[in-house]
């Protein structure tokens, strides 16, 4: 079984550029969600995606959007990059039937914006 | 809206337990969950518990929870320095059809030997 995997592993961009960072979920797991992680925090999520779709949105600007594609894996795409948006970008897949509910974390991105 | 408080900081002795307290506000959660995140690295699902439960075992860790006072612990026995990290409590509403989680801001465990 294969794990949640994230690329890259580390970037850094300057204030205004745009950035894309890439999930791919667990084997058997539909559902993608997004959150990120500022330093000393906890993880905020972003959104979550279901059958390609956005289902669920956090408390983020439209900057912040995302894509799913048929295989399940998933894309975060941010705008207008800002200093604040320095963080650990954090994947989780799960199984939307499951009841548990589990969410499986990837390693993250670090995004550093100068 | 959902908040979930932790405290930031635990020290414990090699081979002692370890008890790491959460508190939630969001009164319709159903899973609550424990992770814990290493330096560097992704979030790792410990356990969870379904809000109608008021334990649960899993070898070393035990979940207690007490849903009138909306609180929850993980109990790690013969805590090892291994078990140095940091753990977030976080919880599932069910308020919605997205499985989002809301987190603690995390208890840094640290194992001395």
């Amino acid at each position: 079984e294969t794990g949640v995997t994230q690329s890259p592993t580390h970037l850094i961009k300057t204030r205004g550029q745009q950035v894309t960072l890439r999930c791919s979920s667990q084997s058997g797991h539909n559902t993608v969600s997004w959150y990120q992680q500022a330093l000393g925090q906890g993880p905020q999520f972003i959104f979550q995606y279901y059958r390609e779709e956005e289902n669920g949105r956090g408390n983020f600007p439209p900057r912040f959007s995302g894509l799913q594609f048929p295989n399940y894996s998933s894309e975060l795409n941010v705008n207008a990059l800002e200093l604040d948006d320095s963080a650990l970008y954090l994947c989780a897949s799960s199984l939307m039937a499951s009841g548990g509910g589990e969410q499986f974390f990837g390693p993250g991105t670090r995004l550093t914006v100068l | 809206g959902e908040d979930v408080e932790q405290s930031l900081f635990l020290s414990v002795r090699e081979g002692d337990s370890s008890v790491i307290n959460c508190t939630y506000t969001d009164s319709s959660s159903t899973y609550l969950y424990w992770y814990k995140q290493e330096p560097g690295a992704g979030l790792q699902l410990l356990t969870y518990i379904f809000s109608n439960m008021d334990m649960k075992q899993d070898q070393r860790l035990t979940v207690l929870l007490n849903k009138k006072d909306k609180h929850l612990s993980l109990r790690i026995a013969d805590t090892q320095t291994g078990d140095s990290a940091i753990y977030f409590c976080a919880e599932k509403g069910s308020s919605g059809s997205a499985r989002q989680l809301t987190f603690g801001s995390g208890t840094q465990l640290t194992v001395l030997p």
